[in-house]
């Protein structure tokens, strides 16, 4: 089973910040956090990851809790094109990926 | 770079029907698997590969088999189709699978259905 707990969907007006939440209350401590979506039926596609520090790139910011027991993905100016579903995957490094279900996000006009 | 590159991408078979699904990639990525999506649901493994000559089972990898005899290529091979497997099939490739980067490239999938 996944380890991480996402609301089923969520969601947002277009230009305004997507806030997309993540429980991982039973992480360890070697695990990562990351982060991809699955814009309508294609492969799914990284966004990014954290272990303990909040991470910023191009497309989103992770913000991690100092517990570690949960995390938020940040889309600061939400688009159409962002409606999809976000995975959030507790990672240990040599074991593979497990994708739960997901949080369904509607961007709106 | 094609990426990852899967066919067919559409497919339908009778029960019982054997086939193979090809994956490959041209970034000389280490790690390749193999994953599937019933509707309405997320990613289910089904095997993976961290180098030509090792596989590993997933989540789900009954009724399919795997072989990486190169690093480029990993197919699945559905020895007996049933109408259970009908689902959407995903291939992904990554530098490696021991470090604690993992960014997967995924394929377009192969939409399979058994009948």
């Amino acid at each position: 089973d996944a380890k991480t707990t996402q609301p089923t969907s969520m969601d947002c007006a277009e230009g305004r910040a997507a806030n997309l939440p993540c429980n991982h209350s039973t992480i360890s401590g070697n695990e990562y956090v990351y982060w991809y979506r699955q814009i309508h039926s294609q492969g799914p596609q990284y966004i990014i990851h954290g272990l303990k520090n909040n991470e910023t790139n191009e497309m989103a910011s992770l913000i991690i809790t100092e517990d570690r027991k949960s995390s938020t993905l940040i889309l600061p100016h939400a688009t159409l094109r962002d409606t999809a579903v976000y995975y959030c995957i507790a990672y240990q490094a040599g074991t593979a990926l497990i994708f739960g279900k997901g949080t369904t996000l509607s961007v709106s006009s | 770079n094609a990426g990852v590159t899967q066919t067919p991408k559409f497919q339908v078979l009778k029960t019982g029907q054997s086939m193979t699904l090809q994956c490959a990639q041209d970034m000389n990525h280490e790690y390749m698997s193999w994953y599937r999506q019933d509707p309405g649901m997320g990613l289910r493994l089904i095997h993976y590969s961290v180098g030509a000559g090792i596989t590993d089972q997933g989540e789900v990898p009954n009724g399919y088999n795997v072989s990486r005899s190169t690093t480029e290529d990993f197919p699945l091979r559905l020895l007996s189709a049933a109408p259970s497997q009908t689902s959407v099939y995903f291939c992904a490739s990554s530098v490696r699978g021991g470090g604690s980067y993992n960014e997967q490239f995924f394929g377009p999938g192969t939409r399979l259905t058994v009948l």
